[in-house]
Formats: C-alpha cells, structure tokens, sequence
C-alpha cells in the first residue's frame, strides 16, 4: 500500500539554523508528492508540491526535491526564523487519495 | 472567496449523542474529504466524495456518515459518538483527483466526547 514516513521530532532549533526534515515514501507507481504545513489553532495550508522525478518544489524559502531513487522528499531551508514553527506534514497523492505522514513539529528559538 | 468553512470551530458531546459538523466550499471543487487528526498519526481520511450524489470510505469510516447533495456542502455525520471520536476533523476539497491538484483544508472543529 501507499505510506509516508516522516522524522516525528519535535525539532528544536535556534533561529538561522539549517533545517532538514526526512520524508520518504512508499507508493505503487509515480505520486505527486506534497508539503504541508501547519501554525497553530490552524489547518493545513500547501507549502510546496513537486509532481514527477528530479522536480524541486520551492516555496517561502523552504525546497524539496523529488527522489525517486530514493523514494524520498526531504524538506530543507536554509535559515529558519521564530515565524516558521510550526508542524510539517509530508504527503503523496496516489491518484485517488492523499496519505500523509504522521507530521513534525519544529519551535524556533530566538 | 471564504474558501473552506467548517462550523462548529469547537464541540463537547456526551456519550451517545449525535452531531453534525459542517462544511461547505466556494471554489466549485468536485471533490471533498473529511479527515480526523490525532497526536503521532498525521491525518486519517475518514469519508470523502468525487461530486455531488458519490461517496466513499476511507482509512477510518466507521461510526460516521456523509452525504453530498450539493457540489458545496459535505457534512458529517456522528451518529452515537463515542470517546474514541475525540479528535480535530479537517475537511478538504480539491479541484479534482490526482492531477498535482493541491487539498485546500478547513480550519477544523475541535470534538471532544465524555
């Protein structure tokens, strides 16, 4: 069946500081592959989405590049701010459903 | 556009109660989804609808209902709710089925059952 596998955290880190967040996926065929996120008390709003082999997705800052040798979509940015915590979700559209990881929360430190 | 609604934004429910949480879209999506969200498991399709008069099962159906008369509206529908339904539900549309269309989600409700 289709999955998702995300490092659950939670992430600390100090402001400025590189971020990474492993994803990786396990689907029949090629998905589409999703970043979400979300800020507190709020739903889940698209960060970034990449939809075929070697595509980068790049949005506010934050890429992820579509791996299918690895079956993986790794988050990264390169200077995080106090405003960027918040939850991360991972997810795959299968072409019918969306699967989403179980997410992972980051807090920035000033 | 107001996009994705959903009222009520929080709701307590005794054992065995019923309730309807509501959602609606003004984006003229086909399609809709109803999600639950609990700590260390992501987000678990619950039902979902493809248009007006389809529905279908997801991961964790049981113990809800759905029904889409509108291409806006999708409620849900917890018929006897139990402890176990305590949870944030997220509904969702899209323009369609896969294509790379991205889910535009609700701002939640908040249930809790004693």
């Amino acid at each position: 069946g289709n999955s998702v596998t995300q490092m659950e955290g939670p992430v600390t880190l100090s402001e400025e500081a590189f971020l990474t967040i492993n994803c990786t996926y396990t689907a029949t065929g090629y998905p589409s592959l999703f970043w979400y996120v979300q800020y507190p008390g709020e739903g889940l709003q698209l960060l970034l989405k990449a939809t075929k082999a070697d595509d980068k997705g790049s949005n506010k800052g934050f890429e992820a590049t579509y791996r299918k040798e690895t079956t993986s979509f790794h988050l990264e940015k390169g200077s995080v701010q106090v405003s960027d915590s918040a939850v991360y979700f991972c997810a795959l559209d299968n072409g019918q459903n969306f699967v989403f990881g179980p997410g992972t929360r980051l807090s920035v430190l000033p | 556009n107001a996009g994705v609604t959903q009222t009520p934004k929080f709701q307590v429910l005794k054992t065995g109660q019923s309730m309807t949480l509501q959602c609606a879209q003004d984006m003229n999506h086909e399609y809709m989804s109803w999600y639950r969200q609990d700590p260390g498991m992501g987000l678990r399709l619950i039902h979902y609808s493809v248009g007006a008069g389809i529905t279908d099962q997801g991961e964790v159906p049981n113990g809800y209902n759905v029904s889409r008369s509108t291409t806006e509206d999708f409620p849900l529908r917890l018929l006897s709710a139990a402890p176990s339904q305590t949870s944030v539900y997220f509904c969702a549309s899209r323009r369609g089925q896969g294509g790379a269309y991205e889910q535009y989600f609700g701002p939640g409700t908040r249930l809790t059952v004693t």
